[in-house]
């Protein structure tokens, strides 16, 4: 069975741009949940999504969002970008909420 | 508060040691998981383990053993005969709240040397 998936891997942007990630699931999972990890503040939660629905979200700006589609695939969208949005951005799956969570590889956004 | 700590930031072991990674755990709910997450130099975090809070059996994976405790709010892992392999950063995290909030540790840098 295929892992989760991210694309892109690797991303630059400028001050000021939005970018958009994307996050396929393993296939039959129907969570999603998004983790911004630096090196000052560690693995942080995001959100988590659910049939479509965000279920629970961590402590961040607005300017962070995301959406679940009906084929469980998700994205994430940073608006108004920020040099501290600079991160590994890890997508994560499970098969329903409370269960394990399996990680992609990950995003690699840089912000200049 | 909800909170995992890893006390040890970084730890050296040179092969074949054992090395035991510390994880203190804090919530006020009864019904919870933690987990030990994996993440190697290449960035993808690999699931280890998860153990929910009603049971406190050790558990045993080839060179890797966990030690729950309830008493003294820990979960500790042991890898038995480190290898060079074993170098990666280790996540202990926490599920509370019926699984709506996961909370991770700082996470400890394991290096095994040659």
């Amino acid at each position: 069975k295929a892992g989760v998936t991210q694309t892109p891997r690797y991303l630059i942007k400028t001050r000021g741009q939005q970018v958009t990630l994307s996050c396929s699931p393993i296939s039959g999972h129907r969570s999603v949940s998004w983790y911004q990890q630096t090196p000052g503040q560690g693995l942080q939660f995001l959100f988590e999504y659910f049939s479509e629905t965000q279920r629970n979200k961590g402590n961040f700006p607005g300017r962070f969002s995301g959406r679940q589609f009906s084929n469980s695939r998700s994205e994430m969208n940073v608006s108004t970008l920020e040099l501290g949005d600079s991160a590994l951005y890890l997508c994560a799956s499970s098969l329903e909420l409370q269960e394990t969570q399996y990680f992609g590889p990950g995003t690699r956004l840089l912000v200049l | 508060a909800q909170k995992v700590t890893q006390a040890q930031t970084e730890i050296s072991v040179v092969e074949k040691e054992d090395v035991t990674l510390d994880c203190v755990y804090e919530t006020r709910d009864t019904t919870y998981y933690l987990f030990w997450y994996k993440q190697p130099p290449s960035g993808e975090l690999v699931f280890l383990i998860r153990r929910n809070s009603f049971d406190e059996q050790n558990e045993i994976s080839g060179r890797y053993s966990w030690n729950f405790q309830k008493s003294t709010s820990s979960f500790n892992f042991t890898i038995t005969a480190s290898q060079v392999v074993d170098s990666a950063v280790y996540f202990c995290a926490l599920t509370y709240n019926y699984g709506q909030n996961f909370v991770f540790g700082p996470g400890t840098r394991l290096s095994v040397l040659p």
